[in-house]
């Protein structure tokens, strides 16, 4: 079956550092997400994107949160000055359309903010 | 807005027993809702989906949940565990309000004893 890979797997910054989380969706989707699960606690949708622009986000992505498609492969999350809460498992996620489509998730990148 | 509930965040049964997981929602029109499994280190991985066909809807190993409008439930369902069983498993809704957005429980780790 297709696979989401997400680099890197681990990834360990410092506060005010600026990040960027890598993912390569399904070949032939057209949706894409970012999820994060803070250790012990719920997944939380961050956002969507379709046709170049975010179709939808959370209150948790707020100003310091942006992605984007620079090619016709990946998708990236980019945090610019991170913080000690932004320590999460950040998921990566693609669907072939979208609402009531099966989501397809990569492995994940475990964020560490010192 | 829609919300996830699910009852019980670890739930342990012996090999061979039946496994029921709870899960309740909250929408405002109607749902599309959703089981996924995380094994460790693992992306979420599509157990099965509802999306107004069928109230008894089944999924792959095994499982299957039952859509109850009237209880605003979709609970998970196994009759007989496999050790193979233990994991993480969400619940998740997604609405046809315009925007792409699945929304995840907090998760209910199955545990399998032999």
């Amino acid at each position: 079956e297709p696979e989401v890979t997400q680099t890197p797997s681990h990834q360990v910054t410092q506060m005010g550092q600026e990040v960027i989380l890598r993912c390569v969706p399904i070949s032939n989707h057209l949706y894409f997400y970012w999820y994060r699960q803070i250790l012990g606690q719920k997944v939380e949708f961050l956002v969507s994107f379709y046709n170049n622009e975010i179709s939808e986000k959370s209150e948790i992505f707020d100003d310091q949160f942006s992605v984007e498609r620079p090619d016709g492969s990946n998708f990236t999350l980019k945090i610019r000055s991170t913080k000690l809460e932004d320590s999460a498992m950040y998921f990566c996620a693609s669907s072939e359309r979208g609402r009531a489509e099966k989501l397809f998730f990569g492995s994940g990148t475990q964020l560490s903010v010192l | 807005a829609q919300s996830v509930t699910q009852l019980g965040s670890h739930v342990s049964v012996s090999e061979g027993a039946l496994v029921l997981l709870r899960c309740n929602y909250s929408s405002s029109v109607p749902p599309y809702l959703f089981w996924y499994v995380q094994y460790p280190n693992q992306g979420l991985q599509l157990l099965l989906k509802y999306t107004s066909a069928a109230t008894l809807v089944k999924g792959i190993n095994g499982f299957e949940a039952e859509f109850k409008k009237s209880e605003t439930s979709f609970h998970l369902t196994k009759p007989s565990a496999h050790m193979s069983d233990a994991a993480e498993y969400f619940c998740a809704v997604s609405e046809d309000t315009g925007g792409f957005k699945t929304i995840f429980g907090a998760g209910t780790r199955l545990f399998v004893k032999a």
